[in-house]
């Protein structure tokens, strides 16, 4: 089983449409993550959560926001999707007690507005 | 700001070395990871330097000099699975990691 799952793998919504992506992992970590990839932009920072109670902002959260519902549940929401919201979406988890904070990442969603 | 600049795209053949370089303006260094990612898959780790010098894993091999701002990832006896994008991301004085946009490899037989 895949340490880190992502629901759903594909999704086509329209434009003004709430829509929430699911993140769970197995890993134990602390650290999660999400970001989006767009072609040619590398990963780009929406939130990260340290642990339950602790979420922060990142490079890119306007029109975005998280749950950390427990410490291997992360969600990421889109209050009202436009076009320029489609690309490719990743969470990530990551041990805090760790010597590198190396990043794992899940399968990705891929993501379409129109 | 906080940069990354890798090359878009690089072609080798396959048997042969390549060498990818990545030359990084951060605020602050804690640390400079490669990873690799096949087309529409998640992001793989490959290697990670902290100190100035040469870390090898089997046909992979990362190098760092903080002094420069600069890295390199090189691939040895090419394989046509190695067809991928690579990516070099700094963990930053907050430990945050910054991304660079990722260099394509395309592996020519």
């Amino acid at each position: 089983d895949a340490d880190v799952t992502q629901t759903p793998r594909n999704r086509i919504t329209k434009t003004g449409k709430r829509i929430m992506l699911e993140c769970s992992q197995t890993k134990g970590h602390d650290r999660m993550y999400w970001y989006r990839q767009d072609p040619g932009l590398g990963l780009r920072l929406i939130y990260y959560s340290f642990d339950v109670k602790d979420i922060n902002k990142g490079e890119i959260s306007d029109g975005y926001s998280v749950s950390r519902q427990a410490q291997a549940k992360f969600s990421l929401s889109l209050e009202s999707a436009i076009p320029n919201q489609t690309a490719l979406y990743f969470c990530a988890t990551s041990d805090g007690t760790s010597e590198t904070y190396e990043q794992y990442f899940g399968p990705g969603t891929r993501l379409t507005v129109t | 700001g906080q940069n990354i600049d890798q090359p878009t795209e690089m072609t080798a053949t396959e048997g042969a070395i390549v060498q990818i370089n990545c030359t990084y303006q951060t605020s602050g260094f804690n640390g400079l990871f490669w990873y690799q990612q096949h087309a529409g898959e998640a992001p793989t780790f490959l290697s990670y330097n902290v100190l100035d010098g040469l870390e090898e894993k089997g046909r992979f091999s990362s190098f760092l000099s903080r002094s420069k701002g600069y890295s390199y990832l090189l691939l040895k006896e090419l394989q046509m699975k190695d067809s991928a994008s690579y990516l070099c991301a700094v963990k930053d004085s907050n430990y945050q990691l910054i991304w660079g946009a990722g260099t394509k490899l395309i592996i020519k037989p």
